[in-house]
């Protein structure tokens, strides 16, 4: 049940920002962005969340535009060892509640290059 | 974040055989377990929800008597696939939702992931 549409590969030289699009054209209001990656034969590894807000962590920063139907991870000085696939997720999430369950699409394998 | 922890990592069994999977949540209690399967070069497909004492619920398409989930206490939960066969060779991977973390807008129940187990069906 993704309700997002991501590249299915980018590629991005090492040292450079990579910057992974996603679409969310159906995002509800109390639904949040979510990124994970997983690296090959490993599971999903968090990367960041935001509601509407544009967020910025040790990882990665994550642009929402205002209307909220789309965003942009972005990953400031990429190395070797970004190389994975990238998940974009929708889910509903109620502050102190449990959240929704995460569901899969076929995220955005990115390759970082020497 | 906290850390979720499979094993074994991987499996070779025979056609016909049992094979279970423990998922334990090594440093947070989990109230919810989620377990999820993945082919190759295909994304994770969620396969079944498990909370705390009471029974899993299944994504639609998922045949809870071959797929036999226990979660009897807040640190562990265990994968059964009966009869397994070579159609079942795939990725296993375990999450994790706990309690609460933080405060502010981190004020709900996160969730990790375990590395994965790779079973294999002869």
């Amino acid at each position: 049940d993704a309700k997002t549409t991501q590249p299915t590969s980018m590629d991005c030289a090492e040292g450079r920002a990579a910057n992974l699009p996603c679409n969310h054209s159906t995002i509800s209001g109390n639904e949040y962005v979510y990124w994970y990656r997983q690296i090959h034969s490993q599971g999903p590894q968090y990367i960041i969340h935001g509601l509407k807000n544009n967020e910025t962590n040790e990882m990665a920063s994550l642009i929402i535009t205002e209307d909220r139907k789309s965003s942009t991870l972005i990953l400031p000085h990429a190395t070797l060892r970004d190389t994975a696939v990238y998940y974009c997720i929708v889910r509903v999430a109620r502050r102190g509640s449990t959240l929704g369950r995460l569901y899969f699409g076929r995220g955005t394998q990115l390759t970082v290059w020497p | 974040g906290a850390v979720v922890s499979q094993h074994p990592s991987w499996v070779i069994c025979k056609s016909g055989t049992s094979v279970k999977i423990e998922c334990r949540s090594l440093d947070f209690q989990a109230t919810t377990m989620f377990w999820y399967r993945q082919f190759p070069k295909q994304s994770l497909m969620l396969m079944a929800t498990s909370n705390e004492g009471s029974k899993a619920t299944y994504e639609q398409g998922v045949e809870k008597d071959k797929f036999l989930i226990n979660h009897a206490s807040l640190t562990l939960s265990t994968l059964t696939v009966t009869s397994a066969h070579p159609e079942d060779s795939s990725f296993y991977i375990c999450s994790a939702r706990g309690p609460g973390f933080g405060s502010g807008r981190d004020s709900y129940n996160e969730q990790f992931f375990g590395p994965g187990t790779r079973l294999t069906v002869l």
